[in-house]
């Protein structure tokens, strides 16, 4: 079966500190493979998705970029965080055939400070 | 472009009451939509999925979704609300590679 991993679950950073989120995939080839942000009490942000290995598409201009540097692998990173870079970041995969559901990671709570 | 709509943003129940939580859609083709339920500081977790087969639909925990073209609508029932079902529901469908996601319903369950 097919799992989604994703690290760490909560990390405090402070401004102008780079980051580092990785995601994997198992049980599965090919994936799409989606970056979200959820601030507090909203709903959910497409930050970035991808459809093959080094295909990043970029939803919302900011300070986060995202790279794919295996078929399983989908990192979101930023050189230097900001106040408001913080929230929960979930990650999720979806096959690539028509219509199908995503299944999402346990998400990653950061706070820059 | 399909979009979804949930109506209500917050819905309040007693345990043991059914609940509703109303979702409609906009598409110009059968769409698949799903249902997901997100628990605080948790990732998102599908419920149960439309996928033009039968419209009445079965999850998980005891949940059921009714797809009815006619009004273009995808509710999601529950007879009987239980404590651990406060949460946050999301009405979720496809949009070609992306998804496109209600607003959220949060869910308060009083005992």
């Amino acid at each position: 079966s097919q799992t989604i991993h994703q690290w760490p679950a909560t990390l405090v950073q402070p401004v102008g500190s780079p980051l580092s989120l990785e995601c994997t995939v198992e049980g599965t080839s090919n994936p799409n493979l989606y970056w979200y942000r959820q601030a507090a009490g909203r709903g959910l942000q497409l930050l970035f998705y991808s459809v093959g290995i080094g295909q990043i598409s970029s939803e919302v201009p900011q300070n986060l970029s995202a790279s794919r540097p295996q078929d399983r692998q989908f990192i979101l990173s930023s050189k230097k965080l900001l106040l408001s870079d913080s929230g929960f970041y979930l990650c999720a995969w979806r096959s690539m055939a028509w219509n199908t559901e995503a299944f999402f990671g346990q998400g990653t709570r950061l706070t820059v400070v | 472009a399909q979009s979804v709509t949930q109506l209500d943003s917050h819905v309040s129940v007693s345990e043991g009451t059914p609940v509703l939580l109303r979702c409609n859609y906009s598409s110009s083709y059968s769409p698949s939509l799903f249902w997901y339920v997100q628990h605080p500081n948790k990732g998102l977790q599908l419920l149960l999925k439309y996928t033009s087969a039968a419209t009445l639909v079965k999850g998980i925990n005891g949940f059921e979704a009714e797809f009815k073209k006619s009004e273009t609508s995808f509710h999601l029932t529950k007879p009987s609300a239980h404590m651990s079902d406060a949460a946050e529901y999301f009405c979720v469908g496809p949009a070609g590679n992306k998804l496109t996601f209600g607003g959220g319903t949060r869910v308060l369950v009083k005992p």
